[in-house]
């Protein structure tokens, strides 16, 4: 099975920074990866599909790269609303997750 | 308006068989292309992706769970059915169901707590 690993698994950053999330795969997923926010208590939502594919309604402050096993998901100019827990996704083969970061204030 | 909302037991005692239902609205299982998976999250952990469903009734599952899991649909309810076997404190989670239309998990549910315990 394809593993999926994040980094950092946390991260503090402020209001208006950039922050960057990477997520690596155990082998090749092509663009087959998503990425997901995830607040407290809630349902996770999209924000990107096929690597780089800004879904509908995200705002364009993030914005998704990366081919075959290294991907990121970059947050330009953070905002309030965007502390959250952030999650890869590959669709290759089967699904997998990746284990998580949290992004909280510092 | 897409939505999806889960549904079954929110306890259940441990060795018993556990069935949750993924009840949705605005779209059609039987439409080419889609998919509904159910995926959990323990609390205070990651996500974890257990199955999936596609609108020519193709099934795939967590290789780790999947003697005990099992998966099904009735397009004429708009529901998915999961199945899960044999179950253990350590499957206590939220259970989730999302749509997978060309970008899975478009759209969730809100999510039902399952405990197990006795």
């Amino acid at each position: 099975d394809i593993q999926m690993t994040q980094s950092p698994s946390s991260l503090s950053a402020s209001v208006g920074d950039r922050v960057t999330i990477t997520c690596r795969a155990s082998q090749s997923i092509s663009i087959y990866l998503n990425w997901f926010q995830q607040r407290p208590g809630k349902a996770p939502k999209l924000l990107i599909y096929s690597a780089s594919n800004l879904h509908s309604g995200v705002p364009s402050r993030f914005s998704g790269s990366g081919s075959g096993t290294d991907f990121t998901l970059t947050i330009s100019g953070l905002q309030p609303e965007d502390f959250a827990t952030y999650y890869c996704l590959q669709t290759h083969y089967l699904h997998s997750f990746g284990q998580g970061t949290r992004l909280d204030f510092k | 308006q897409v939505t999806l909302r889960e549904s079954g037991p929110a306890l259940v005692k441990p060795t018993q068989t556990v069935t949750l239902t993924c009840t949705f609205s605005g779209f059609s299982l039987s439409t080419s292309g889609m998919s509904v998976s159910w995926i959990r999250q323990p609390p205070g952990k990651a996500l974890e992706w257990l199955a999936r469903i596609d609108w020519d009734d193709e099934k795939y599952y967590n290789t780790y769970l999947k003697t005990r899991l099992t998966i099904s649909k009735d397009t004429s309810k708009n529901q998915v059915v999961l199945k899960v076997t044999t179950v253990d404190p350590v499957d206590t989670a939220t259970y989730y169901c999302a749509r997978d239309y060309g970008a899975f998990g478009d759209t969730w549910g809100q999510g039902m707590l399952v405990t197990v315990s006795s």
